[in-house]
C-alpha cells in the first residue's frame, strides 16, 4: 500500500524558513518523480515544485522559485522541500504527491494527506 | 501557462442525479487531462487520467471525455459520498495547472 505522510508544518514568521518531509512507502520510490502541492485556506490547488526519481531534475513555480528547494534523498524514501523568505501568501496546506509516469499521462495518483504550513507575525 | 478554467464553479444536485462537470483549456492539451475529487479537510482523491481512462477502483458512474481544450466529467447517478470539490488539471505542459473547482453540494 502506497503511503505518503508529510510532517514540519507549523507556524512561521514572514521572512523565516522551514523544511517539510515526506516518507514515502508502499512504491519503489526512486523510479517516480514527487510534487509539492498546495492548498491555502479556502482556496483551491497550485502546484509548487517536482523532482525526477533521481533527483537531478527539478521544477518549480513561478511563485516560489529562488525560495524554495525541493529535494529527495532516495536512501531514505523522503522527499523534501525547503522553504525560505516565507510570506504570508505562502500560507497553505502542502501536499506531496507521487506521480505515475508509466502511463505518460503524469497524474498524481496518491497523495499525502498534507501539512499546514501558516506564515503569520 | 495554460489556464483551466472550470464550470459551473457550484451546482447543487440530488442522489440519483446526472451530473456534468466541464473544464475548458485555454490551449489544446490534447488528451492530459486530470481528475481528481476532494472532500473537506481531506487530501485530493486521483480519479481519472487521460481525459477518460478512470483510475483504478474508481467507481465506474464517473466517466471522462473530451480532447483539446474542451472536457468533461459525467457522474451517471449521484450518490452520497460525491458530494465533494473536483479539480481538473493539465500535464501536457509546465508548470500543471489546475481549474479553480467544482463544488458539488447536496440539494
Amino acid at each position: 500500500e502506497v503511503q505518503l505522510l508529510e510532517s514540519g508544518g507549523g507556524l512561521v514568521q514572514p521572512g523565516g524558513s522551514l523544511r517539510l518531509s515526506c516518507a514515502a512507502s508502499g512504491f519503489t520510490f526512486t523510479s517516480y518523480a514527487m510534487s509539492w502541492v498546495r492548498q491555502a485556506p479556502g482556496k483551491g490547488l497550485e502546484w509548487v515544485s517536482t523532482i525526477s526519481g533521481s533527483g537531478d531534475g527539478t521544477y518549480y513555480a513561478d511563485s516560489v522559485k529562488g525560495r524554495f528547494t525541493i529535494s529527495r534523498d532516495n536512501s531514505k524514501n523522503t522527499l523534501y522541500v525547503q522553504m525560505n523568505s516565507l510570506r504570508a501568501e505562502d500560507t497553505a496546506v502542502y501536499y506531496c504527491a507521487k506521480r505515475e509516469d508509466s502511463s505518460g499521462w503524469y497524474p498524481w495518483d496518491y497523495w499525502g494527506q498534507g501539512t499546514l504550513v501558516t506564515v503569520s507575525s | 501557462d495554460i489556464q483551466m478554467t472550470q464550470s459551473p464553479s457550484s451546482l447543487s444536485a440530488s442522489v440519483g442525479d446526472r451530473v456534468t462537470i466541464t473544464c475548458r483549456a485555454s490551449q489544446s492539451i490534447s488528451r492530459y487531462l486530470n481528475w481528481y475529487q476532494q472532500k473537506p479537510g481531506k487530501a485530493p482523491k486521483f480519479l481519472i487520467y487521460a481525459a477518460s481512462s478512470l483510475q483504478s477502483g474508481v467507481p465506474s458512474r464517473f466517466s471522462g471525455s473530451g480532447s483539446g481544450t474542451d472536457f468533461t466529467l459525467t457522474i451517471s447517478s449521484l450518490q452520497p459520498e460525491d458530494f465533494a470539490t473536483y479539480y481538473c488539471q493539465q500535464s501536457y505542459s509546465t508548470p500543471p495547472t489546475f481549474g479553480q473547482g467544482t463544488k458539488v453540494e447536496i440539494k
